[in-house]
């Protein structure tokens, strides 16, 4: 079946920077599109970036463009989410997800608490 | 930017009842629209996408309809474990989603 496993959640000071990854398993991983999407705590959700199966296509939030990095390694069922400049508003549980026709997401990580404050 | 108005953002409702929650994007997106479930502590799943297509899996009793810019989602009969938080999504450029609609018990 499949899953997505997110790890490299942590508390961070402002300004910091973070790597999250993604593990994936239970379906051929380098045929999909994959997604990260965010929820501040008590919040609605957030489409943060999505890449292409082969990597070659990436897009970003406006809110994080320029200080966060998608990127994946199919050969290790692997997608990743580098986090520069972390901000307090970057505060939440990010999931990955596996992609849809793209922009969809039909299955989901039980997410990672990443946590901006001094 | 496409903004998402979903609404209500809260209902009351029983077991049985028939429930409909809207969301209006800011420009036309043709059919591209999903609609997800949440509950607390837990992901979003998955209910309907492009529209109106029923994800695997998903009961019969949830329907989407809509295409430009009024999309609806409609449970037919809420049974006990639909209570929960919906959030409509466009997929089209630069995702975005609706604030979030919560079922609650009346």
């Amino acid at each position: 079946q499949v899953q997505l496993v997110e790890s490299g959640g942590a508390l961070v000071k402002p300004g910091g920077s973070l790597r999250l990854s993604c593990a994936a398993s239970g379906f051929i991983f380098s045929d999909y599109y994959m997604i990260w999407f965010r929820q501040a705590p008590g919040k609605g959700l957030e489409w943060v970036s999505y890449i292409s199966s082969h990597g070659s296509i990436v897009y970003y939030a406006d809110s994080v463009k320029g200080r966060f990095t998608m990127s994946r390694d199919n050969a290790k069922n692997s997608l990743f989410l580098q986090m520069n400049s972390l901000r307090a508003e970057d505060t939440a549980v990010y999931y990955c997800a596996r992609g849809l026709h793209g922009n969809y997401g039909d299955f989901w990580g039980q997410g990672t608490l990443v946590t901006v404050s001094s | 930017d496409i903004q998402m108005t979903q609404s209500p953002s809260s209902v009351f409702a029983s077991v049985g009842d028939r429930v409909t929650i809207t969301c209006r994007a800011s420009q036309g997106i043709a059919n591209w629209v999903g609609w997800y479930q949440q509950k607390p502590g837990r992901a979003p799943k998955l209910l309907i996408y492009s529209a109106s297509i029923l994800q695997i899996g998903v009961p019969s009793r949830f329907s989407g309809s809509g295409s430009g810019t009024d999309f609806t989602l409609t449970i037919s009969s809420l049974q006990p474990e639909d209570f929960a938080t919906y959030y409509c999504q466009q997929a089209n450029t630069s995702p975005s989603f609706g604030g979030g609609t919560k079922v609650e018990i009346k």
